[in-house]
C-alpha cells in the first residue's frame, strides 16, 4: 500500500531564517505531487505541483519554492520566512490526473 | 474559473442530530466532486467522491449527491457522533483531468454529548 510522509510535524522559526519541508511517498512510482497551504481561517490553496523529477509548475507568486530531487521526493523552500508563511502545509499525491489526491499528515509552521 | 462555495461554519450540532453541509460549485462541463475530511491536527482524508451526474457517494454514514442541475454536492449524515468533529471540504476537479483539485474553505463541525 502506498503511504505519504511529511516532516517535521511542528516547526517555529524566526522571520527571516531559510525553511526545508520534506513530503515523501511509499509504494508507488512517478506520482503527482502537490504542495498546499491551509492557512488560519482559510482554505486550502495550491502553491505547487509536479508531474515528474525536476518539473514545477507554481500557481501563486511567493516566498516559497519547490523542488522535486527524485521521483518521491517533493521539497518546499525558503530562503527567508516572512509572519505570512506561517500556516499549515500538506503534501499531496496522485497516480495520475484522473484519479483521488492522498494527503500526508502536515507540518505545522509558526514564523515570529 | 472553478470554484467551491461551502456554507460558512462552524456547525454545532448534538450527538444523533441530523447534518447538511452544503456545497455548490461552478465549472464548465462536468467536474468531479469530492468530500475530504480533517480531524484535528491531522491531515485530509477523502470522504467520499462523485464523478458525474446524478452519482451518489457514500461514506461512513456520510452522503452527496451530484446535481448537476443545481451544481451542488451537499454532505449530509443522518446521525452524527462526537467523532465526527471535524473541519469538512468540498471540492472539484475539472472536466477531462487537471492537475489541480478546487477547495472551499472548509466548514468546521463540532458535535456535542
Amino acid at each position: 500500500s502506498q503511504t505519504i510522509h511529511q516532516w517535521p510535524a511542528t516547526l517555529v522559526q524566526p522571520v527571516g531564517s531559510p525553511l526545508s519541508l520534506e513530503c515523501t511517498v511509499e509504494g508507488t512510482s512517478n506520482p503527482n505531487l502537490y504542495w498546499y497551504r491551509q492557512a488560519a481561517g482559510r482554505g486550502l490553496q495550491l502553491l505547487f505541483y509536479s508531474v515528474g523529477i525536476g518539473q514545477i509548475s507554481s500557481e501563486v507568486p511567493q516566498n516559497l519554492s519547490a523542488s522535486r530531487p527524485q521521483d518521491r521526493q517533493f521539497i518546499l523552500s525558503s530562503k527567508k520566512l516572512l509572519l505570512s508563511d506561517s500556516g499549515f502545509y500538506l503534501c499531496a499525491w496522485t497516480r495520475d490526473t484522473q484519479e483521488t489526491q492522498y494527503f500526508g499528515p502536515g507540518t505545522r509552521l509558526l514564523v515570529l | 474559473g472553478d470554484s467551491v462555495t461551502q456554507m460558512e461554519g462552524p456547525v454545532t450540532l448534538s450527538e444523533e442530530a441530523f447534518l447538511t453541509i452544503n456545497c455548490t460549485y461552478t465549472a464548465t462541463g462536468y467536474p468531479s466532486l469530492f468530500w475530504y475530511v480533517q480531524y484535528p491536527g491531522e491531515g485530509l482524508q477523502l470522504l467520499l467522491k462523485a464523478t458525474k451526474a446524478d452519482d451518489k457517494g457514500s461514506n461512513k454514514g456520510f452522503e452527496a449527491t451530484y446535481r448537476k442541475e443545481t451544481t451542488s454536492f451537499h454532505l449530509e449524515k443522518g446521525s452524527v457522533q462526537v467523532s465526527d468533529s471535524a473541519v469538512y471540504f468540498c471540492a472539484l476537479r475539472s472536466q477531462g483531468g487537471s492537475e489541480k483539485l478546487v477547495f472551499g474553505k472548509g466548514t468546521k463541525l463540532t458535535v456535542n454529548p
